[in-house]
């Protein structure tokens, strides 16, 4: 059974770069076909995906968060890492990771428990 | 102002069907699988349709999904009170929206 689980400050300032890291056990993120993505969620509100990466380090990303994301994978610690540079009080949100399988079509299979981060002075 | 488009809550009795519609284009929904998520209070989303109309391993078959042109269809028979969460929609979008996108939710009751 995968589990993800995320880590990282729950506080950070306005301006600053928001760094989260997804630890993976049960699987690798090594293994072919899967994609591990970040997908946020601000009080309240829906789902929204911040991007992907996949097992040889390509990464998409959402174009309305494109210019300030960066998500990398450090396959010797089973891990896949977020940063979100210049975060403004809109940043503040539930951050999950989750494994993104490709079936027919992309679906997210695993999800983490999600960690709340905040923007705040 | 989400990509998919979905009801803000549905509500029902106890042993009653609900029906939860997912509404896009054809850049998102008309040309690409969906899947559906359960988000009961305070936790992670879960994945309960995928490809459409599969249920993973562990979903009961009360819960159902179907897609018709630029549209998906989430419905839910035999209603408990456990079923009380919000349901998102999700597929890929190849236009303007490039990537994973999501419904704006739907809360279900049960009344």
């Amino acid at each position: 059974q995968v589990q993800l689980q995320e880590s990282g400050p729950g506080l950070v300032k306005p301006s600053q770069t928001l760094s989260l890291t997804c630890t993976v056990s049960g699987g690798s993120v090594s293994s072919g076909g899967y994609y591990w993505s970040w997908i946020r969620q601000p009080a309240g509100k829906g789902l929204e995906w911040i991007g992907r990466i996949s097992t040889t380090g390509t990464t998409n990303y959402n174009p309305f968060l494109k210019s300030r994301v960066t998500i990398s994978v450090d396959s010797s610690k089973n891990q896949f890492s977020l940063r979100l540079s210049s975060v403004t009080a809109a940043d503040t949100a539930v951050y999950y990771c989750a494994r993104l399988t490709w079936f027919g079509g992309a679906t997210f299979d695993y999800w983490g428990q999600g960690t709340l981060v905040t923007v705040s002075s | 102002q989400s990509v998919l488009t979905q009801p803000p809550s549905v509500s029902a009795a106890p042993g009653q069907k609900v029906t939860i519609s997912c509404s896009g284009n054809s850049s998102n929904i008309g040309n690409n699988y969906v899947s559906w998520y359960q988000q009961l209070s305070g936790t992670a989303p879960k994945l309960l349709i995928y490809d459409n109309n599969k249920r993973p391993s562990g979903i009961p078959d009360r819960f159902s999904g179907s897609k018709s042109g630029t549209s998906a269809t989430l419905d839910i028979t035999g209603l408990q009170t456990g079923d009380e969460a919000d349901y998102y929609c999700g597929t890929w979008d190849s236009g303007l929206s490039a990537g994973r996108v999501f419904g704006g939710g739907t809360k279900l009751t049960v009344l």
